[in-house]
């Protein structure tokens, strides 16, 4: 069991906004960035977001984050079929570990 | 570009040994912190061990410690991960991680007799 809990799954259709969820304890979410990666099948993880809420050059302002008390979310507007893959979110300190959450898998419909 | 590339899976036997490399290329490889990170077949991800840019500070997953050990050659822009006492949960595609970015494409490790 993940010290960070994402939901197992996720759906909507193309064109809807989704939410993927993260929730953890105080010293994990609350005391930590949260990164966001997209792992689309059989391929390496992308990141998408990082420091709560920055998004890399080449990412699409579709995905954003957020994070509030000790959860995070990602949000994704504008569905496409290309953003069917697995979510994770992650938490890395300044002690040099990192933890993940169980990974969401987004379903397009 | 940006190239991170794992070598050095393959099957081993249980309580056997591999050693796993990461080549990286396109960047300045020894100012960077470097992760390994896995994830067993159909599982999600789970962070193994991080090191720093001189070596000076090193961390294992807590499951992990005393089998597993980090190291890098900063003029050869390698990074290492030296797996002892493998054991069938070690089952999985590793990946080099540069700081929290950027990912390599994985080498798969299986651990069976």
């Amino acid at each position: 069991q993940s010290v960070l809990t994402q939901p197992p799954s996720a759906s909507g259709t193309p064109g809807q906004r989704v939410t993927i969820s993260c929730s953890g304890s105080s010293s994990i979410i609350g005391s930590n960035y949260i990164y966001w990666y997209q792992q689309l099948p059989g391929a390496a993880p992308k990141l998408l977001i990082y420091r709560n809420y920055q998004r890399p050059s080449g990412v699409p302002d579709r995905f954003s984050g957020s994070k509030s008390g000790t959860s995070a979310s990602l949000a994704i507007s504008g569905l496409r079929s290309e953003d069917e893959a697995h979510y994770y979110c992650a938490a890395w300190d300044d002690s040099l570990s990192g933890v993940f959450g169980g990974g969401t898998k987004l379903t397009v419909l | 570009e940006l190239q991170l590339v794992e070598s050095g899976g393959g099957l081993v036997k249980p309580g056997g040994s591999l050693r796993l490399s990461c080549a990286a290329s396109g960047f300045t490889f020894s100012t960077y912190t470097m992760n390994w990170v896995r994830q067993a077949p159909g599982k999600g991800l789970e962070w193994v061990s991080s090191i720093t840019s001189s070596s000076n500070y090193i961390n294992y997953a807590d499951s992990l410690k005393g089998r597993f050990t980090i190291s890098r050659d900063n003029a050869e822009s390698s990074l290492y991960l030296q797996m002892n006492s493998l054991r069938a949960e070690d089952t999985a595609v590793y990946f080099c991680v540069r700081d929290k970015e950027d990912w390599g494409q994985g080498t798969l490790v299986t651990v069976s007799s």
